[in-house]
Formats: C-alpha cells, structure tokens, sequence
C-alpha cells in the first residue's frame, strides 16, 4: 500500500516561514491535498491539487509537488497557523493519509 | 451551506455491532461520492471506507474490511456504517466527509467534514 511520510513536528518563528514535507514514491505524479486540524475541530482542505488554495484559504499557504515530495508552505507564519497538517493522495478509491505534523508557532 | 451531520457513536463492547449515521444537507448528497475516515484521540486520520453516488462502487480499508458495511440512501440523504466484530483498535471519531467533485470516484479533495462521532469499544 501506499505510504506518505510527514515530519512530527516542525517548528517556526512569528512571521517566519513554515515548510511541511510530505515523502511519497512518485508522489509528484499524483494529486496531493493538505488539511488542517486543530485541537478538538474536524479537518479543514487547506490546499488541494497540488498548489491551489479553497476561498477563504489566506495567499500565505501555498503548495508544490513533484519527484517525491510534496510541500506545503506557510509564509509569514501567525500564531492561528498552530495545528496539525496532513497531506493526502488517492490511490484508485482509496484514501491515504500522511501521520500528520504538528505546527508550532513560536 | 454544506452540512454532515454524524450519529449513533457510543461505548460497545468488543465483539460487538455499531450503525453510524450521517446526515447530509446544503448540496446534491446524490451527485457525490462521500467517505468515513476516523481519527483514534490524539492520533492522526485513518481512511476506513468510501461510496460511489449511484452505490456502484465501495472501497474498504483493510483494517475493517469483512467487518464494516457501507451504504447510503439517496432519498434520506443519508450516509451510514455498520460496524460488527469491533475491536478496542476501531475506537475512534469518526467523520463523513464529502469531496469537492461531482460524480468523481477518489481522486477529490474532501472539501467539507462533519464533526464527527466518537465509538469507543471497551469492556
């Protein structure tokens, strides 16, 4: 089965900026998607397709993807960006998901 | 607005059979393929099962393949899932959640999630 690796954790300044990897055989060759969670709220679609934001989404989160990685990229890091991220494929109907990072704000 | 509205978790005991229920509102529930994933407290968001518009097709994770059953009903605009044989490894929350695209199997981001419903099997 397909398997997404993301880091545990990544760490960034106030108003510095953030890079979320997700690791995957071929991954640039599929759509990858990224949501957001936060404590005790169900996920939220922060990117998908590879590097297109949903409306509300704020122009500081971007993504790319391509060999076998995938990035998501929040610039100009605000302490609201806290939370946990998980990137996302498909493989034929079924969903895989990446462990999820923990985004700290510092 | 987009509405999943999830149902029927609640403390069973191993061995034993569970019906979630999601109630959709706010699109064409019969144009979208729609899906469960579960997340344990704490851990991170598992895939469990899928089910076409039409009911065509249905995919399960391998973790509950055999033991769960989904289905939908269009008129009731409705999702559920039948859990049997539960394992103290399938206490989770469990979400419904509905992809950005119309008569699409996989391959859509899941663009609108319910809050979900917590099962927790114990004895």
């Amino acid at each position: 089965s397909y398997v997404l690796t993301q880091p545990r954790s990544v760490s960034v300044a106030l108003g510095q900026t953030a890079t979320i990897t997700c690791g995957g055989e071929n991954i640039g060759v599929r759509s990858l998607h990224w949501y957001q969670q936060k404590p005790g709220q169900a996920p939220i679609l922060v990117i998908f397709r590879d590097n297109n934001r949903p409306s509300g989404i704020p122009e500081r989160f971007s993504g790319s993807n391509s060999g076998n990685t995938g990035t998501l990229t929040i610039s100009r890091a605000q302490a609201g960006d806290d939370g946990d991220y998980y990137c996302q494929v498909w493989q034929s109907g079924f969903g895989v998901f990446g462990a999820g990072t923990k985004l700290t704000v510092l | 607005e987009v509405q999943l509205v999830e149902s029927g978790g609640h403390l069973v005991q191993p061995g034993g059979s569970l019906r979630l229920s999601c109630a959709a509102s706010g699109f064409a529930f019969h144009e979208f393929a729609i899906y469960w994933v579960r997340q344990t407290p704490g851990q991170g968001l598992e895939w469990v099962s899928g089910v076409s518009w039409n009911s065509g097709s249905m995919e399960y994770a391998d973790s509950v393949k055999g033991r769960f059953t989904i289905s939908r009903d269009n008129a009731k605009n409705s999702l559920y899932l039948r859990m049997d044989n539960l394992r103290t490894e399938d206490s989770a929350f469990y979400y419904c959640a509905k992809p950005q695209l119309a008569y699409v199997w996989g391959n859509s981001p899941l663009d609108s999630w319910g809050l979900g419903t917590l099962v927790t099997v114990s004895s």
